[in-house]
């Protein structure tokens, strides 16, 4: 099983679509978790942490399922600034600050 | 966040040369991180740059392939030597500012072997 897998995308929706990517991680111990979002050719920004209570931000919200070992992210009302590569991220926390990252997945909001 | 430079933003090299990346960080950081994000795939660390110590490679990443130095809190250096084609990818640092848990990076550097 891989670290972090993610949905394999590509993901293409009409403006004002709902989309929800899912991550799964497999080191139960994991302490953090983030969704990041990188644009073409360009470096990953921190969009959210996930928080096992939910967290929302605007049409953003994020879930974390640490029985599963599950995150997704919600885009709620999709914008074509939301185009982007979605990487779920996963911190093992304590001393070790060794992120990682799925593979990312690609979402395309068209007109 | 976090202030980060990252030099070269992009660089075209013959193979068998090396390229050395510089972080500019715009406060002082314990840990700095390296990594590489190859054409279509997520991002792979390479190291760990410890000030005053060397720097904690990957499985897969050596020292002579990809020495680091890290001269002060708020600088690194990666270089990637003998330079192929399989090299030919973006290169990032990154940074968690003391006490947080969320990483902030570099513009990258895209590197091009010819």
């Amino acid at each position: 099983r891989k670290e972090v897998e993610q949905d394999p995308g590509p993901f293409n929706v009409p403006e004002g679509a709902t989309v929800a990517f899912n991550c799964t991680y497999s080191n139960s111990a994991s302490q953090s978790f983030f969704w990041y979002r990188q644009d073409c050719r360009k470096e990953p920004k921190l969009l959210m942490s996930v928080y096992s209570s939910g967290n929302e931000d605007g049409r953003f919200t994020a879930q974390l399922n640490r029985a599963s070992q599950y995150i997704s992210l919600l885009i709620r009302d999709s914008k074509l600034s939301d185009s982007a590569t979605y990487l779920c991220v996963v911190n093992p926390g304590g001393s070790n600050y060794k992120l990682t990252f799925g593979k990312g997945t690609l979402l395309t909001v068209n007109p | 966040s976090a202030v980060i430079s990252q030099k070269p933003s992009r660089d075209i090299c013959q193979r068998g040369t090396s390229l050395t990346i510089q972080c500019q960080v715009d406060s002082q950081v314990t840990m700095m991180f390296w990594y590489r994000q190859q054409p279509g795939q997520s991002l792979t660390l390479i190291a760990t740059a410890n000030q005053g110590s060397e720097a904690t490679y990957e499985s897969g990443f050596v020292i002579d392939k990809f020495p680091i130095s890290r001269p002060n809190l708020t600088f690194s250096t990666l270089t990637v030597s003998n330079l192929s084609p399989e090299d030919s990818s973006i290169y990032l640092c990154s940074v968690f500012r003391d006490g947080h848990t969320e990483a902030f990076f570099g513009q990258g550097t895209r590197l091009t072997v010819v």
